[in-house]
């Protein structure tokens, strides 16, 4: 079984330009999960969507940020205009539901620099 | 809110060894996970062991084991006979049990564990 797939694994960009990334999560994964994660630094949740909705996205930083899962498959996250304070890793994560029992399994993350 | 603390910024082990890896959290709730998921460099992140706090029994997953100390707030991972390839990151989680709050981890600043030959 193919696991969460995102791309792209690196992506070099200059300040005030946008980026995208996607994920495809684990196939019959209903929530999806966006996080955030700093050098050196555990994963903080950025949003999670259950199949199209966001259900959670209070730590999304909305001015520059926006995501969306239009039919509640893959799931793509932007940044517009990417700020030098937003290098870090981005990883997408799938469940096959919220229960606290139900693992999320990761991608390998996007690592982003900002220039 | 939830945190969750990991005071070892890096450790240390020699293969065959027996490595702890410490983690204290704090919460003001009685149902809830915790999870150890190790990461290694540029790979994604695994789970490798959980524990439900309404269960006493620690978690054990062959060379993994933890040592949960629900009133102390401390979950700690034992890793026996190391091996090269259990250098990675590793977190330590926490997850709410109750319905709203459930689905989100929240994990500690992580500790970098090299294994030596």
């Amino acid at each position: 079984e193919a696991g969460v797939v995102q791309s792209p694994r690196y992506k070099i960009i200059e300040k005030k330009q946008p980026v995208a990334f996607w994920c495809n999560p684990i196939s019959g994964h209903n929530t999806l999960y966006w996080y955030l994660q700093n050098l050196g630094q555990g994963p903080e949740l950025l949003i999670r969507y259950e199949n199209e909705e966001a259900v959670d996205d209070s730590q999304l930083p909305k001015d520059r940020f926006s995501a969306e899962r239009l039919k509640g498959v893959d799931s793509t996250l932007k940044i517009q205009p990417a700020e030098l304070g937003d290098s870090a890793v981005y990883l997408c994560a799938s469940s096959s539901g919220t229960a606290s029992y139900n693992e999320q399994f990761f991608g390998p993350g996007t690592r982003l620099t900002v220039l | 809110a939830q945190t969750v603390t990991q005071s070892q910024p890096e450790m240390s082990v020699q293969e065959a060894e027996t490595v702890t890896l410490s983690c204290t959290y704090d919460t003001s709730e009685s149902d809830y996970y915790l999870f150890w998921y190790k990461q290694p460099p540029s790979r994604q992140m695994i789970l490798v062991i959980r524990q439900e706090a309404y269960k006493q029994q620690n978690a054990t997953e062959n060379r993994f084991s933890v040592n949960f100390q629900k009133a102390a707030k401390s979950f700690s991972l034992k890793i026996s006979d190391s091996q090269l390839g259990d250098a990675a990151m590793y977190f330590c989680a926490y997850r709410s049990a109750y319905r709203g709050t459930a689905s989100k981890l929240t994990f500690g600043t992580g500790t970098r564990l090299q294994v030596t030959l």
